[in-house]
């Protein structure tokens, strides 16, 4: 049974950089048939995907228009985790975050409420 | 951007049908654009129901059916509960970067 479990901070300031980890358990990371996403849900901006790391003989990254400057997403394969960094955030970063994987968007992180303030 | 776009909301009575759609801005939504699709009640997580246009989860109950029609995805519900009353997102995967739909408020009354 697949398992996403998020680690992270729920409180970060203006101009600094919100990171988050997803430990998977029941799949690896390396898997040739998942890609492991990072998405935000916020009142003003609604379900918002950020980006996805997968590997298929070498590892690929895929991120949005809308945080692509600013977002980078890593696989870890020592721990089978990834984890999501977004720099220079804003209160308009505040957001509740999850991971998933989207071989069928079966399996979510418990998602983490991440607020962007002074 | 690709943009995708669903019904902003709609209404069904009961133990009736309704058909919500998806329409990507890139082109007609084929099966290779692995469109999902996600129920959201207050509160909740996003669940997904529906995965690679047609598949269903086993929790997803047998009056949830998708497809692909007219150049969309396609959500339907047959004989809606009053518990279906929801919203409900479409994700599609077309060009590079998987993309929510604006999501469809779905009332049951």
């Amino acid at each position: 049974q697949v398992q996403l479990q998020q680690s992270g901070p729920g409180l970060v300031r203006p101009s600094q950089t919100l990171s988050l980890t997803c430990a998977i358990s029941g799949d690896t990371v390396s898997s040739n048939s998942a890609g492991w996403n990072w998405i935000r849900q916020s009142p003003s901006r609604g379900l918002e995907w950020l980006g996805r790391t997968y590997y298929r003989s070498q590892w690929y990254n895929e991120y949005a228009i809308s945080v692509k400057s600013r977002v980078v997403i890593n696989p870890d394969t020592s721990k089978n985790q990834f984890s999501l960094q977004l720099n220079s955030v804003t209160p308009e970063d505040t957001a509740v975050y999850y991971c998933t994987r989207d071989v069928d968007f079966q399996h979510w992180g418990q998602g983490t409420l991440v607020t962007v303030s002074s | 951007q690709t943009v995708v776009t669903q019904e902003p909301s709609l209404t069904v009575s009961p133990g009736g049908t309704v058909t919500l759609t998806c329409a990507s801005s890139t082109g007609a939504v084929i099966s290779a654009c692995f469109p999902n699709w996600l129920q959201q009640k207050p509160g909740q997580a996003p669940r997904s129901l529906i995965y690679s246009a047609a598949n269903k989860h086993s929790w997803t109950p047998a009056r949830f059916s998708g497809s692909l029609l007219g150049g969309k995805a396609v959500l339907t519900l047959s004989g809606v509960q009053p518990e279906d009353e929801a919203e409900y997102f479409c994700l599609l995967h077309c060009g590079g970067s998987w993309v929510f739909g604006g999501g469809t408020k779905l009332t049951v009354l």
